[in-house]
Order: C-alpha cells, then sequence, then structure tokens
C-alpha cells in the first residue's frame, strides 16, 4: 500500500498562476483534510471532506478550493496564488468514526509550495 | 472557537536529559492525539488517548491526559539524538471530524 500520496512534491508559482494539488489514498478512509504548514503555526486546516462528494470549510479556507469527486481522490485547488500562500502543503486521511477506537490521520509527504 | 495552546515552542536538551511538551485546550476535548515530525518529514502518529486521567506509555515517551479532559503532556524519559523533531498535539471536541492542532514543540537534542 502506497498510504497518503501528494503530487507534486514542489512547484513554484508567480502570483496570480493557478494549479491544483492531488492527494490519493489507497486506504479506503471516508475523511481527508488539506493542512498547510508554516513555521511557528503548526498544522491549519484549509479544507476536509468526510465522504465522496462532500466538502467543507476550515480554519483558513479564503483562496482555496476543494473537490472530492472520487473516495480515493482530494484536490485542492488556487485559482489565483498569492506570496500568502507560500507553505508546505499536508494531506491527510482517516478512517471513519469518532468513537473510542483509533481514529489516526495518515498524512502525505506533503507539497513545497512557493509563490514569487 | 477551539484553540489548542501548545508549550515550549522550542526546547533543546543534553542527550540523556528528559523532554516534556505541555498542552492545553480552550474546551474540553472528547480525544487528544500525539503526532511526531521528523525534520524534513510528515507528521506521524504516535498515540490516542481517550480517557479522563489516562496515562499510556512507549518505551521512553509517557502520555498523559488531564482529569478534566482539556490538558495533556509528552515526557521523553533521557533523550537520545532520534527523538529530534517537532512534537505536535491534536484535540478533538465532540463529535467534530476535525483534529485542532497545537503549534508544535521543535525538540533538538545535543550529542
Amino acid at each position: 500500500n502506497a498510504g497518503v500520496t501528494q503530487t507534486p512534491k514542489f512547484r513554484v508559482l508567480k502570483t496570480g498562476q493557478s494549479m491544483t494539488l492531488l492527494c490519493a489514498q489507497d486506504m479506503n478512509h471516508e475523511y481527508m483534510y488539506w493542512y498547510r504548514q508554516d513555521p511557528g503555526m503548526g498544522l491549519r486546516l484549509i479544507h476536509y471532506s468526510v465522504g465522496e462528494g462532500t466538502t467543507a470549510k476550515g480554519e483558513v479556507p479564503d483562496g482555496y478550493n476543494v473537490s472530492r469527486l472520487k473516495k480515493q481522490n482530494f484536490l485542492l485547488g488556487l485559482e489565483s496564488a498569492a506570496p500568502s500562500q507560500t507553505s508546505v502543503y499536508f494531506c491527510a486521511s482517516s478512517a471513519w468514526g469518532t468513537g473510542l477506537a483509533n481514529n489516526e490521520q495518515f498524512f502525505g509527504p506533503g507539497t513545497r509550495l512557493t509563490v514569487l | 472557537g477551539q484553540q489548542v495552546m501548545q508549550i515550549p515552542q522550542y526546547q533543546h536538551v543534553q542527550e540523556g536529559e528528559d523532554f516534556t511538551t505541555y498542552c492545553n485546550s480552550s474546551t474540553t476535548l472528547s480525544n487528544i492525539q500525539w503526532y511526531k515530525q521528523r525534520p524534513g518529514g510528515h507528521p506521524v502518529f504516535l498515540i490516542q488517548l481517550v480517557k479522563s486521567g489516562e496515562v499510556k506509555k512507549q518505551k521512553r515517551l509517557t502520555f498523559q491526559f488531564g482529569e478534566a479532559k482539556k490538558n495533556s503532556s509528552l515526557h521523553i524519559t533521557a533523550t537520545q539524538t532520534t527523538d529530534v523533531g517537532t512534537y505536535f498535539c491534536a484535540g478533538r471536541e465532540g463529535g467534530s471530524e476535525k483534529l485542532v492542532f497545537g503549534k508544535g514543540t521543535k525538540l533538538t537534542v545535543n550529542p
């Protein structure tokens, strides 16, 4: 099993350009998440999905859009990139349920994005 | 909204010294998770605590969940260079699908 994969690994954009980050998981997880990580800021949730065809806003959703057309894929889009979106982006997935069983999040390797 | 505060932000220790990081939530949590991120890597799940007052151990790591389920700590005994990284706590409220992460404690170990 590959777990959670992200493409691309690195990207440099100019201000105003658009791009899509792809996250794929092969664990049949219902839940998927997009985070951004900035120095000293920890992990901040951008958008998340609790199942195919659903999406919801997280803590810092502005400037981003997402889609979950297939259960295994979660796409993060930047329509008009800004320098403030320079960050490391992590995708994560977890199994359904918030009960006593572990519902740990499995993270992808990250995408390092620079917006000039 | 829910906030999770984590201290200290940085900790530098000599190999063999102990290390502790603390996590405090503004709201009562249903559970708390801990993750470790090695330099240049991605966060990796360590453990989940669910019950009030729960204590769990993983070799030299001891995790505690407070009685009020609003705070937690991670203690590492006799640190090793392999412990280097950033440790994050992440709290979950009620039936929420979301985790709220603390800002992390970056641990460096001097050999």
